[in-house]
């Protein structure tokens, strides 16, 4: 079974760029969640999206969005580009965690290699 | 809130040592511990996890308990190999009914032959 792609690999911008990542989960995995990993904060989440809806969200700014698509499938768009921006972007995919509050069935979650952004 | 507390690195033994990072946490709820692996250029590898409390998780000669009356999940290994020079993070999971994970700080790991 083929894991987790992203691409681009790595990508290089300038400040105020806007810039799209995309994100092919594992066949049959329906949720995909997404984290940005940087030296000063760690891995941080940014969001996740099951059934092309977001369902989670983390403390970022409304530059940056996302969007899931029938095939489960995911971009994440970071628009206005910032320095502060540069980081490992990593997506994770998982079979959606069922239930809600402590009932809810956690599924592991398989990263893919990331996409390094670099802001000059 | 929910957090992770790692031991700082980083973490440099001789091949054969015993390994020992600390990782403390505060959740609400009732979350799942993990630790993963992340090797140069790559993303995050599960290493082991753990589900309730007293669970043991174990993978590669890695062993982490799930220790909630210490709020712990300490990472173990007998004797270390070169091959495990990494970066590893402790992380919660299924925080308030999310399919997210926490992280810690992550601890960066060189073993010398």
């Amino acid at each position: 079974k083929a894991g987790v792609t992203q691409t681009p690999r790595y990508l290089i911008k300038t400040r105020g760029q806007q810039v799209t990542l995309s994100c092919s989960p594992i066949s049959g995995h329906r949720s995909v969640s997404w984290y940005q990993q940087t030296p000063g904060q760690g891995l941080q989440f940014l969001f996740e999206y099951f059934s092309e809806t977001q369902r989670n969200k983390g403390n970022f700014p409304g530059r940056f969005s996302g969007r899931q698509f029938s095939n489960s499938r995911s971009e994440m768009n970071v628009s206005t580009l910032e320095l502060g921006d540069s980081a490992l972007y990593l997506c994770a995919s998982s079979q959606p965690g069922l239930g809600s509050g402590t009932l809810m069935k956690y599924n592991e979650q398989f990263f893919g290699p990331g996409t390094r952004l670099t802001v000059l | 809130g929910n957090s992770v507390t790692q031991m700082e690195g980083p973490v440099t033994l001789s091949e054969e040592a015993f390994l020992t990072i600390n990782c403390t946490y505060t959740a609400t709820g009732y979350p799942s511990l993990f630790w993963y692996v992340q090797y140069p250029g790559e993303g995050l590898q599960l290493l082991l996890k753990a589900t309730k409390a007293d669970d043991k998780g174990s993978n590669k000669g890695f062993e982490a308990t799930y220790r909630k009356e210490t709020t712990s999940f300490h990472l173990e290994k007998g004797s270390v190999q070169v091959s495990d020079s990494a970066v590893y993070f402790c992380a919660l999971g299924r925080i308030q009914g999310a399919q997210k994970l926490v992280f810690g700080q992550g601890t960066r790991l060189t073993i010398n032959p």
